[in-house]
């Protein structure tokens, strides 16, 4: 069964509206991060976590909030979507090592 | 500079060939990881290194963090390995902070 599960795998919003994208980990990993997909850009970091209460910020925080209120959970909150937040996002949580164990992706499409 | 600088950007070979994809880094890195995106957008985990060379069947990774690159060496290519390979390293300074190459989109032609 999955270690990382995302939801919702896929949504359309409205510009202006509110969006929360969902993260839960059944590894017991501290570290969680939440990473966006776009061609020509690979992936990259917008925030991500040591553990439950911590969050910190990425490469490209501007825009989006994130929440980790426990150790098997860490959502990113977009308060304002804009249609340049459309996008596919990654969540991963990583060993102490530094190795990443992916979900399989949400699909964001903002109007 | 990019930190994590990935080569080539595009990569096209022949059932059978073999090649290699680079990634060199800015930095010092603590670790790196290769992954394969298929075409369903899954991102599959090859390797993860924190020195040296592993090995997995037709795949063959290096990291050397002194010198400050990491490669991916496919042999004997099959179709199934067409997709995006990425590379993602981690500063050694402890921050936990992992960042992508832009990725290698790897064409096997039969």
């Amino acid at each position: 069964e999955a270690a990382v599960t995302q939801s919702p795998r896929n949504k359309v919003a409205v510009t202006g509206g509110k969006v929360t994208l969902s993260c839960n980990q059944t590894n017991n990993h501290n570290n969680m991060y939440w990473y966006r997909q776009d061609t020509g850009h690979g992936l990259r970091l917008i925030h991500y976590s040591y553990g439950a209460g911590s969050t910190e910020k990425g490469d490209i925080p501007d825009g989006y909030k994130a929440s980790r209120p426990s150790q098997e959970n860490f959502s990113l909150i977009l308060e304002l979507a804009t249609p340049s937040q459309t996008s596919v996002y990654f969540c991963a949580s990583g060993e102490d090592t530094g190795q990443l164990y992916f979900g399989e992706g949400s699909k964001l499409t903002v109007l | 500079g990019m930190p994590v600088e990935q080569n080539p950007p595009a990569l096209s070979l022949y059932e059978g060939a073999d090649s290699g994809l680079r990634c060199n880094f800015s930095t010092t890195m603590k670790s790196v990881q290769w992954f394969q995106q298929n075409h369903r957008g899954r991102l599959i985990t090859l390797f993860y290194l924190a020195q040296g060379t592993k090995e997995n069947g037709r795949l063959k990774s290096t990291f050397n963090s002194k010198e400050r690159y990491s490669t991916l060496h496919i042999k004997d290519a099959q179709l199934e390995d067409s997709g995006t390979y990425f590379c993602a390293a981690e500063v050694d300074y402890g921050n936990e902070k992992i960042t992508f190459g832009a990725g290698t989109k790897l064409t096997i032609k039969p």
